[in-house]
């Protein structure tokens, strides 16, 4: 079972409006989580790294969320543009795991 | 700076061949670290090398394998390639290994046919 899963699988919405990505994970022992976007044919970039005591980062138009004690994070997109169409990657580190990937499609 | 770079960007390969991967890091990383992404499986970690030793390493049959050398460079070999090989094979470098800031290269599509 993947200790890190993500949803939406996938999600297309309009250029200019917010989405909310969610990633919970349950792997041990955790150092921290980061968010990647990887658009296609490209190798993932990295938008924030969150460690256990931090709650909130943003990255311009990207703010990540974690929630320790649930196991949760967002990731949260605003005013989503056509170049956020990618797929939006959580990553666990510590023991190292990756989800799956939400694939994001931004149309005009 | 340069990026991390891998070599070649695409390839193709024939059931039972073996095929080698070159990445090379940012200048001054001694950690990097290679990983297979396909779309069933997304992506999985193969394994880590810092300082010419490998350091960590995911659940992948010893068909694969790596190597680094003095400068840092790194190689990955498939040995025996499978259908299944085929994927995106990525490497990321980092100062100091993987808990630490990572930076991907864009990978090499491999395809076995």
């Amino acid at each position: 079972k993947n200790q890190v899963e993500q949803s939406p699988q996938s999600l297309i919405i309009l250029e200019g409006k917010n989405c909310t990505l969610q990633c919970n994970y349950t792997v041990s022992p955790f150092s921290n989580l980061r968010w990647y976007k990887q658009d296609t044919g490209r190798g993932p970039v990295s938008l924030t790294i969150m460690t256990f005591s931090e709650n909130t980062k943003s990255n311009g138009r990207y703010t990540a969320t974690l929630d320790a004690d649930t196991k949760q994070s967002s990731l949260h997109i605003t005013a989503s543009q056509l170049s956020d169409s990618a797929s939006y990657i959580c990553v666990s580190w510590g023991k190292l795991q990756f989800g799956a990937g939400t694939q994001v499609v931004v149309t005009p | 700076k340069a990026g991390v770079t891998q070599t070649p960007r695409y390839l193709i390969k024939t059931r039972g061949q073996q095929v080698t991967l070159s990445c090379s890091p940012i200048s001054g990383h001694r950690s990097v670290s290679w990983y297979q992404q396909t779309p069933g499986q997304g992506l999985q970690f193969l394994f880590e090398y810092f300082s010419e030793t490998q350091r960590n390493k995911g659940n992948f049959p010893g068909r694969f394998s790596g190597r680094q050398f003095s400068n840092s460079r790194s190689e990955m070999n498939v040995s025996t390639l499978e259908l299944g090989d085929s994927a995106l094979y990525l490497c990321a470098s980092s100062l100091m290994g993987v808990n630490y800031g990572y930076t991907f290269g864009s990978g090499t599509r491999l395809t076995v046919v």
